[in-house]
């Protein structure tokens, strides 16, 4: 079935240590985003990408890096240097160049850093 | 950058109807998007617009004012399953970025 995959769903690190975060999408999707979600929160845009080897800064960028060597994947580092990282993370993609405004969200991932 | 104002919270009970409204500040705009998130789960997609004017989707109709800078959500016959966090989002011409609002939590009341 075709979706977006965010692994794994939940993840528990150290502070100082730096996390990889999974997404990958078998949607041929063009566009790929990360959000982040505080509890009662609306849905932070971190890093989104329009294109393979293209990605632009969010509004909450700092702290993250990401890559997008692949169509299908997108994953997100979470560094040392993000003050507060404990939070849900979330996966989109969509297809805006071909009509489709609609986004697709993988399950999330929670991160909590002891 | 975008600005989107949405209410925090809204009770109702079932079988009422719900208009939760959306505010925006962007330039560049291209569209209003809803998506709906229930509690620990994926937002998922509800509804677009990027002309004035209502479009109908079942329960659930969207309204926008591209002059006002303004759009609604209306859930009609509302269920137990409606609670929910109902989310705006703008699309942005020419750009892929998707701004998501603060989000509505709406509580449906036997």
């Amino acid at each position: 079935d075709g979706g977006i995959t965010q692994s794994p769903k939940y993840l528990f690190r150290k502070e100082g240590q730096n996390v990889t975060l999974s997404c990958e999408q078998n949607l041929n999707h063009d566009a790929m985003y990360w959000y982040r979600q505080d509890p009662g929160q609306g849905l932070r845009l971190i890093y989104y990408s329009q294109i393979v080897n293209d990605f632009q800064k969010g509004d909450i960028a700092e702290g993250y890096s990401v890559s997008r060597e692949k169509k299908e994947s997108f994953p997100l580092t979470v560094t040392s240097a993000q003050k507060n990282p404990t939070a849900f993370y979330l996966c989109a993609s969509s297809s805006p160049g071909q009509g489709s405004t609609e986004a697709f969200f993988g399950q999330g991932t929670r991160l909590t850093v002891v | 950058g975008q600005s989107l104002e949405q209410p925090s919270e809204v009770t109702a009970v079932e079988g009422a109807i719900v208009q939760i409204n959306c505010t925006y500040q962007t330039s560049g705009f291209y569209g209003l998007s809803w998506y709906q998130q229930h509690d620990g789960g994926a937002p998922t997609f509800l509804s677009y617009n990027a002309l004035d004017g209502l479009e109908e989707t079942g329960r659930f109709s969207s309204f926008l004012s591209r002059s006002d800078s303004y759009g609604y959500l209306l859930l009609q016959e509302l269920q137990m399953k409606d609670s929910a966090s109902y989310f705006c989002a703008v699309s942005l011409l020419g750009d892929y970025k998707l701004s998501f609002g603060a989000g509505t939590t709406v509580t449906v009341r036997a």
